[in-house]
């Protein structure tokens, strides 16, 4: 059963415009969400980060949104750059005490494509 | 660059031998976990371990055991390698379950391939 979901495999932007990421989750236990950016042939890295006690977070081109009540966050980029195009899964971390605790649940990944 | 490194980088094994991965860091980090990434399912969580000695089971953990006999080693084995094992593996590391530091770092993985 899938707890973090990002329903769109794909996404083709051409360079200077918005990318938009998105990922829904169902647990409410999820205190922490995290984005990961993944080259091919490479580990998965650390990109943004928000706690649910925010609703935006930015870091240059990079922001995230946080909507608690949709369970709903997304990546921003912009303007969109070829070196961007990457893997990008979202992540969550429960907070609920016992042994699933600090554990990270990821998305399928969204491979994003962004063309000159 | 955090210090944790995947061997072997790439393996070919035939079905049914024994095969280890192993997962070093040299950060002292007390979590460690062992992921696969398959088209299609992304990340998927296969063990993990919150100290020497102490592992536990994640969502794929059929087929695959772990050890943790010192805080820099993580080992995962296959104990009879099946072609549906044929996947990208993935080792992590993160220093607390909470608070200002939290976040995974992860290795360059481990390529197996299983014929």
């Amino acid at each position: 059963d899938q707890q973090v979901k990002q329903n769109s495999p794909s996404l083709s932007v051409q360079e200077g415009r918005i990318s938009i990421l998105n990922c829904d989750y169902t647990n409410s236990m999820f205190d922490y969400f995290l984005w990961y950016k993944k080259y091919p042939a490479e580990g998965p890295t650390f990109l943004i980060s928000i706690s649910s006690i925010k609703d935006k977070n930015e870091d240059g081109r990079f922001t995230v949104f946080l909507n608690k009540s949709a369970k709903h966050l997304s990546l921003h980029i912009v303007p969109s750059q070829p070196g961007d195009s990457a893997v990008y899964f979202c992540a969550a971390r429960n907070s609920l005490r016992g042994s699933t605790l600090g554990r990270l649940y990821f998305g399928r990944g969204t491979q994003l494509t962004v063309w000159p | 660059d955090a210090g944790i490194t995947q061997s072997p980088r790439h393996k070919v094994t035939e079905t049914g031998t024994p095969v280890t991965l192993r997962c070093h860091q040299t950060e002292n980090h007390r979590y460690m976990y062992w992921y696969r990434q398959d088209p299609g399912h992304g990340l998927r969580l296969i063990h993990y371990s919150y100290g020497v000695k102490d592992t536990d089971k994640g969502e794929v953990s059929d087929g695959y055991s772990v050890s943790r006999s010192k805080t820099e080693d993580f080992l995962l084995t296959l104990e009879s390698a099946t072609s549906s094992q044929t996947s990208v593996y993935f080792c992590a590391i993160s220093e607390s379950l909470t608070g200002k530091n939290y976040g995974y770092t992860f290795g360059s993985g481990t390529r197996l391939t299983v014929v």
